[in-house]
């Protein structure tokens, strides 16, 4: 099974700032990932599939990049709607969650 | 206006059985594959289960292999999650998800609201 590592676990920042977050595979999974947001009580909502390609109607300022086993989720300027958590997912092989990074308010 | 809705959630003591639900809507439910994804209280997402548009590839997460049977039925845009032998660790909200396209679309786009399961004595 892959395996996915996400960093940081958590993270505070401002609005206004650049916020960065990372995946790891344990295996070369071909840009065969998606990014996710997740508020409290809600379910969670896609912003990005195959490494880089931006969901309908998800604003500009998400961004992924990467490519082999290491991924990139960035939000260049954080806007006070943008606090949650993200998830990563790989769907290479079956399917599996990155742990989650909860965005906080500093 | 594409729509899942999940139902069947509910207490059940240790051991017990539960078969969750969802309902699909405004999109053609037997062109895609289906997903079910759980979330334990105050912990990150887990996969479960998928299941192809006919139900000629199914695949299981190892923490539910051998207890949980993912099925559906085309005709009635319905998912289904027969859920037995249920251990306390298998609390948590479980989400119904649609693949993102209907062809090698392994994302999940869109999702239930959720119906939460609660495994106690």
């Amino acid at each position: 099974d892959i395996q996915m590592t996400q960093s940081p676990s958590s993270l505070s920042a401002s609005v206004g700032d650049r916020v960065t977050i990372t995946c790891r595979a344990s295996q070369g999974i071909s840009n065969s990932l998606a990014w996710y947001q997740q508020k409290p009580g809600k379910a969670p909502k896609l912003l990005l599939y195959a490494a880089s390609r931006l969901e309908s109607g998800v604003p500009s300022r998400f961004s992924g990049s990467g490519s082999g086993t290491d991924y990139t989720l960035t939000i260049s300027s954080l806007q006070p709607e943008d606090f949650a958590t993200y998830y990563c997912q790989q769907y290479y092989s079956t399917r599996t969650f990155g742990q989650g990074t909860k965005v906080e308010i500093k | 206006e594409v729509q899942l809705v999940e139902s069947g959630g509910g207490l059940v003591k240790p051991g017990g059985s539960l078969r969750l639900s969802c309902a699909a809507s405004g999109f053609t439910f037997s062109s895609y594959s289906m997903n079910w994804v759980r979330q334990a209280p105050g912990k990150g997402l887990e996969w479960v289960s998928s299941i192809s548009s006919s139900s000629s590839y199914i695949y299981y997460a190892d923490s539910v292999k051998g207890r949980f049977t993912i099925s559906r039925d085309n005709a009635k845009n319905s998912l289904y999650l027969q859920m037995n032998s249920l251990r306390a660790e298998d609390t948590a909200v479980y989400y119904c998800a649609r693949d993102g396209i209907a062809v090698a679309g392994g994302w999940f786009d869109p999702w239930g609201q959720g119906t939460l399961v609660t495994v106690s004595s």
